[in-house]
């Protein structure tokens, strides 16, 4: 079964960091692209960063640039989301999703989606 | 920025057809991929390309795409599909990923 499962979201102060991890199973990791796609309470999704399938490739959205930084490690088929200097904007649900395909510099569509992570920041 | 613009909220009554719109400048020269989330879960892709469907998704779900307006079509409307709806596409000028802010459907 092609599964992603994130774990590491808790409950953290402002400034402070926190580790989310995304384990895949059921496909060949290496070969996708992957997203960090997060929702904060009672809102839409916001897309939050993408590494390509070597990791060679990177985006960040402009919220979170220069304080995420997203990695991948194809042996252990996970996938890693670092957050610094973490505001009580950032509480919200993290979702990893794989691309379905990306070619030519574009991507089209997210066809997995892991069950999320819950991330809080307050004092 | 690339920004898609969603309607809030749609109704239907059951049996009948629901259209979701999502508008970008020249959105019909991207594809637009649309995503279900029911409380509590995950999105869920449900047409990918404007208008073609993951195996597993009924074909009451339909999309097109054109112009500065893709849109989502739901036929034969059931209360199972009441949920969120999602539009996506990949802006190229930016590398990245964008949403559109969602639509509530509800069926009445």
């Amino acid at each position: 079964e092609v599964q992603l499962v994130e774990s590491g979201g808790g409950l953290v102060q402002p400034g402070g960091s926190l580790r989310l991890s995304c384990a895949a199973s059921g496909f060949t990791f290496s070969s996708y692209e992957m997203n960090w796609v997060r929702q904060a309470p009672g809102k839409g999704l916001e897309w939050v960063s993408y590494i390509s399938s070597s990791g060679s490739t990177i985006y960040y959205a402009d919220s979170v640039k220069g304080r995420f930084t997203i990695s991948r490690d194809n042996a252990k088929n996970s996938l890693y989301l670092q957050m610094n200097s973490l505001r009580a904007e950032d509480t919200a649900v993290y979702y990893c999703a794989r691309n379905r395909y990306c070619s030519g510099g574009s991507c089209y569509g997210m066809d997995v989606w892991g069950q999320g992570t819950t991330v809080t920041v307050s004092s | 920025s690339y920004v898609l613009t969603q309607p809030p909220s749609v109704s239907v009554a059951p049996g009948q057809t629901a259209r979701i719109t999502c508008g970008g400048n020249n959105i019909g020269s991207k594809s637009v991929h649309w995503y279900q989330q029911k409380p509590g879960q995950a999105p869920v892709l449900v047409v990918y390309d404007d208008s073609d469907r993951p195996s597993g998704i009924p074909e009451r779900f339909s999309g097109s795409n054109s112009g500065n307006t893709a849109t989502l079509t739901i036929s034969r409307v059931e209360a199972g599909d009441e949920a969120d709806y999602y539009c996506q596409v990949w802006d190229s000028s930016s590398d990245h990923e964008v949403f559109g802010g969602g639509t509530k459907l509800t069926v009445l």
